[in-house]
């Protein structure tokens, strides 16, 4: 199975900052990388699919890149909805894995 | 708008049986790819199963191959997960999800808003 490290866990941050989330797969998994957005109590949200496609109604604020291992999820102006856990998960082979999450705090 | 309800969760001792249910609308259901995601409470997600547009084409996780069974109905736009043998570490929130293709890519929006499945004695 391939395993997805997410750093960091977590991180404290305020409106109006850049954040970055990193996401690491054991072995390449070329650009089948997603991002989601988990606010406390509500399902999951599709925000990036294939490293760097942005979903249908999702600001444009949210940027994804990355190909092989290495991937980033940029939040270029945290604004307050954002506050929430991001999970990332690879889509490149059977099963489909997501990394641990990185909580997103003020 | 799309729209995915989960129902059929609750409380079930081990080795029993639940059988969720997904209602869908808002989009042409037969034509996409399903899935169903699951989260042990304060945990991350795990991927159950999915299930192709047409119903030909499935996976499931090796923690419920042989216990679960995922169909679809696609003449009332209803996704289905049946659990038999049920254990404790199955308990999480289910939520079912729309996957971007007709064939599973694993890539899934929206997500329905979950039923919570608790196995315990």
């Amino acid at each position: 199975d391939i395993q997805m490290t997410q750093s960091p866990s977590s991180l404290s941050a305020s409106v109006g900052d850049r954040v970055i989330v990193t996401c690491r797969a054991s072995q390449s998994i070329s650009t089948y990388l997603n991002w989601y957005q988990q606010r406390p109590g509500r399902a999951p949200k599709l925000l990036i699919y294939t490293a760097s496609n942005l979903q249908s109604g999702v600001p444009s604020r949210f940027r994804g890149s990355g190909s092989g291992t290495d991937f980033t999820l940029t939040i270029s102006s945290l604004q307050p909805e954002d506050f929430a856990t991001y999970y990332c998960q690879q889509s490149y082979s059977t099963p489909p894995t997501f990394g641990g999450g990185t909580k997103v705090e003020i | 708008e799309v729209q995915l309800v989960e129902s059929g969760g609750g409380l079930v001792q081990p080795g029993g049986s639940l059988r969720l249910s997904c209602a869908a609308s808002g989009f042409n259901f037969g034509t996409f790819a399903m899935s169903w995601v699951r989260q042990a409470p304060g945990k991350g997600l795990e991927w159950v199963s999915a299930l192709s547009g047409g119903g030909d084409t499935t996976y499931y996780a090796d923690s419920v191959k042989g216990r679960f069974t995922i169909s679809r109905d696609n003449s009332n736009n209803t996704l289905y997960l049946q659990m038999n043998s049920l254990r404790v570490e199955d308990t999480a929130v289910y939520y079912c999800a729309k996957d971007l293709n007709t064939y599973s890519r694993f890539e899934v929006d929206p997500w329905g808003q979950g039923t919570l499945v608790a196995v315990s004695s």
